[in-house]
C-alpha cells in the first residue's frame, strides 16, 4: 500500500483480555517501530525490527507486551492481561534503511481498557 | 527522567508572524534531531531534521536551529499559516557504531501551534 496501515483503529477491551493490533508497513521499508502515546505524553519506544537481525526490545515496559514480524513485513504487538494504564495510542512506523530516521508513521490504534 | 522536553504544550500565532517551537534535550549523546508534525487522527509526520555537526538547517518556510552548547533547538515557521496549525513533536536519536542512522527516537511531550487567520 501507499503508507502504513495499522489495524483495529480504535479497540475498546476490558482489563485483564488479550489484544492484538496489527501493522503493514510501506513495501521495501526494511525496519519496522512500534512507539505508543500516553494522554499528554510523547511518543514513547517499545520496539524495533530491522530486517533478519533480532529486535530491539528494549521499550517493552513489561513482559506482558510482545511483538513479532512476520516474513520481514506484517507486525503483530500483543499485550497480554491489559490493564487500565496500558490505554494509549499505539502507533507503528517504517522507515528506509537508508533514511531510518525519516520515520513514516500509521494513523494508529486507541487503546481502551475498561 | 525525561531526556527530551518541551516546555511550552501550547503556542498561538497570527496568520503571518512567525512561530518558535522549543525544545531542550539533556543526553548528550544526542547527535540527530528531528521535528514531526501531527494532526489529530493521524499518525505523525517528519519535517525537517539537523545533524550536530550543523547549526542550521532551512527547508521552505521551516528552518531549524541547533545550539549545542545549551542543549537547545528550535523550529522557526515564516510565515505561519492556518494550515500549520498540529502537534510539533521534538525527537532526538543517537547513531549507532559507524553511524548507522535508525529510529529509536526520543521524543518531547509535544506542542499545540495554533495559527490564527
Amino acid at each position: 500500500g501507499a503508507g502504513v496501515s495499522q489495524s483495529p483503529s480504535n479497540k475498546v477491551t476490558e482489563k485483564g483480555k488479550d489484544v492484538e493490533l496489527r501493522c503493514d508497513p510501506i513495501s521495501g521499508h526494511t525496519a519496522l517501530y512500534w512507539y505508543r502515546q500516553s494522554l499528554g505524553q510523547g511518543l514513547e519506544f517499545l520496539i524495533y525490527f530491522q530486517g533478519n537481525s533480532a529486535p530491539d526490545k528494549s521499550g517493552l515496559p513489561s513482559d506482558r507486551f510482545s511483538a513479532e514480524r512476520t516474513g520481514g513485513s506484517v507486525s503483530t504487538l500483543t499485550i497480554q492481561r491489559t490493564q487500565q494504564e496500558d490505554s494509549a495510542v499505539y502507533l507503528c512506523a517504517s522507515s528506509h534503511r537508508l533514511a531510518g530516521e525519516k520515520l513514516f508513521f500509521g494513523s494508529g490504534t486507541q487503546l481502551s481498557v475498561l | 527522567d525525561q531526556q527530551v522536553k518541551q516546555n511550552s504544550p501550547s503556542l498561538s500565532v497570527q496568520e503571518g508572524r512567525i512561530s518558535i517551537l522549543n525544545c531542550d534535550y539533556t543526553n548528550s549523546m544526542f547527535d540527530y534531531f528531528l521535528w514531526y508534525k501531527k494532526y489529530p487522527a493521524e499518525g505523525p509526520t517528519f519535517l525537517i531534521s539537523i545533524s550536530s555537526i550543523k547549526d542550521k538547517n532551512e527547508d521552505g518556510r521551516f528552518t531549524v536551529f541547533l545550539n549545542k552548547s545549551a542543549k537547545h533547538l528550535s523550529l522557526h515557521i515564516v510565515p505561519s499559516q492556518p494550515g500549520d496549525s498540529a502537534v510539533y513533536f521534538c525527537a532526538a536519536s543517537v547513531h549507532a557504531a559507524g553511524g548507522t542512522s535508525y529510529g529509536k527516537l526520543t521524543f518531547g511531550q509535544g506542542t499545540i501551534l495554533t495559527v490564527h487567520p
